[in-house]
């Protein structure tokens, strides 16, 4: 069971490059989510998606955007990569049965942006 | 706004023996649930331990339990006789109950933990 996969693992771009981040998840979770983590701040919400069709803001959504594409699938797009975007970034699903049902996590995507 | 925090960014602990970990948050919601989330050097996130707010018995998983305060708004991870592989930095993470929109979930910044042979 595959759970939540991120691609790529790791990526190098320069300032001004775009790129897109792809997770997908197999448990059949209605709702998914997009942090970065960097030192010292723990992990911050960028964009989740309550439910397939529906997306919103979390923390810290500036300069990025996302798309829910199905059921399965919560991509996030950098437009424009700037060095302030170097981080590590987390894609998580839940399911919304259950009040106490955590996130479960993908393995991370470490971006650098030069 | 719901905050969560860990107030030692780093610790260490000679394997066998029994470390704490803090956590504090702050809220005003009077239902919520709270985890510790472990991430090793591999970077995967794993859950260890949850614990509902009405639940007045501490949770426990094997050599992992918590210490909850509904009142001080605390939330201690313990772990007894520490393991090498117990190596990893601990999150600790607020959630409200679920809500259509479901932006539920905040994190404290962490604390590194080391396990010293």
């Amino acid at each position: 069971n595959a759970g939540v996969t991120q691609t790529p693992k790791f990526q190098v771009l320069k300032t001004g490059q775009s790129m897109t981040l792809q997770c997908a998840q197999d448990m059949n979770h209605n709702s998914m989510y997009w942090y970065r983590q960097d030192p010292g701040m723990g992990l911050r919400l960028i964009y989740y998606s309550a439910s397939e069709g529906t997306t919103d803001k979390g923390e810290v959504p500036n300069g990025y955007n996302v798309s829910r594409l199905n059921k399965r699938e919560f991509s996030l797009r950098l437009e424009s990569a700037a060095p302030s975007q170097t981080s590590v970034y987390f894609c998580a699903s839940r399911i919304i049965q259950g009040n106490n049902q955590p996130q479960h996590f993908g393995d991370g995507t470490r971006l650098s942006i030069l | 706004a719901q905050t969560v925090t860990q107030s030692q960014p780093e610790m260490s602990v000679q394997e066998a023996e029994t470390v704490t970990l803090s956590c504090t948050y702050d809220t005003s919601e009077n239902n919520y649930y709270l985890f510790w989330y472990k991430q090793p050097p591999s970077r995967q996130m794993i859950l260890v331990i949850r614990q509902e707010a009405y639940k007045q018995q501490n949770a426990t998983e094997n050599r992992f339990s918590v210490n909850f305060q509904k009142a001080a708004k605390s939330f201690s991870l313990k772990i007894s006789d520490s393991q090498l592989g117990d190596t990893a930095m601990y999150f600790c993470a607020f959630m409200k109950p679920v809500t259509y929109n479901n932006n539920d979930m905040r994190f404290g910044a962490g604390t590194r933990l080391t396990v010293k042979p």
